[in-house]
């Protein structure tokens, strides 16, 4: 079946550093993919998103590029902050928002 | 912005004895929430789909008759933990659309519920 899986952390970082959360992906068809973020004692958020290969996702400085040749989804941000400081979850889904298939998630903590 | 509440956060119980899990839209209504599980440094799994007004779909591996799902009203659908033994002891986080949102608009989730039975 579909699967994701994204590598673990703790991911520790300086502030300023550049910042690759590694993701891949298995699927039987042509699903969108996603990342989600989990701050600190909130639910989470979409952070960005990619419908089709090629497409690029950004959001907040954030940015991921859908790699069907690789199929990949890696995350990245050139420049963090301690405010990224949050747990990160790569997902896909075959049919739209509805049934989406997670990654473990991974935790970044950004140092000043 | 779209906020989904679960109550309680975290929770405590014995073996044997049920819990249940609340999932509230505040400003928003609901149709359709989804309710996950989380085993520790694991994914997100999805356990069921909780439809208003209707029964609730389960995933494939999921025990209907343990986990109890009751979507109500538009805006609150509850996860009944039945005879809870210390496997079930996870992360439960639910997910719900907004019905006023556009087509394919994505998830609101709550801040999840930590239980653990002793």
């Amino acid at each position: 079946g579909d699967s994701v899986t994204q590598m673990e952390g703790p991911v520790t970082l300086s502030e300023e550093a550049f910042l690759t959360i590694n993701c891949t992906y298995t699927a039987t068809g042509y699903p969108s993919l996603f990342w989600y973020v989990q701050y600190p004692g909130e639910g989470l958020q979409l952070l960005l998103k990619a419908t089709k290969a090629d497409d690029k996702g950004s959001n907040k400085g954030f940015e991921a590029t859908y790699r069907k040749e690789t199929t990949s989804f890696h995350l990245e941000k050139g420049s963090v902050q301690v405010s990224d400081s949050a747990v990160y979850f790569c997902a896909l889904s075959e049919g739209g928002y509805n049934k989406l298939i997670f990654g473990a998630g991974t935790r970044l903590a950004v140092h000043p | 912005g779209a906020v989904v509440s679960q109550h309680p956060s975290w929770v405590i119980c014995k073996s044997g004895t049920s819990v249940k899990i609340e999932c509230r839209s505040l400003d928003f209504q609901a149709t359709t929430m989804f309710w996950y599980r989380q085993f520790p440094k694991q994914s997100l799994m999805l356990m069921a789909t909780s439809n208003e007004g209707s029964k609730a779909t389960y995933e494939q591996g999921v025990e209907k008759d343990k986990f109890l799902i009751n979507h109500a009203s538009l805006t609150l659908s509850t996860l009944t933990v039945t005879s809870a033994h210390p496997e079930d002891s996870s992360f439960y986080i639910c997910s719900a659309r907004d019905d006023g949102g556009v087509t394919n608009s994505p998830l609101h989730f709550g801040n999840g519920t930590r239980l653990t039975v002793t």
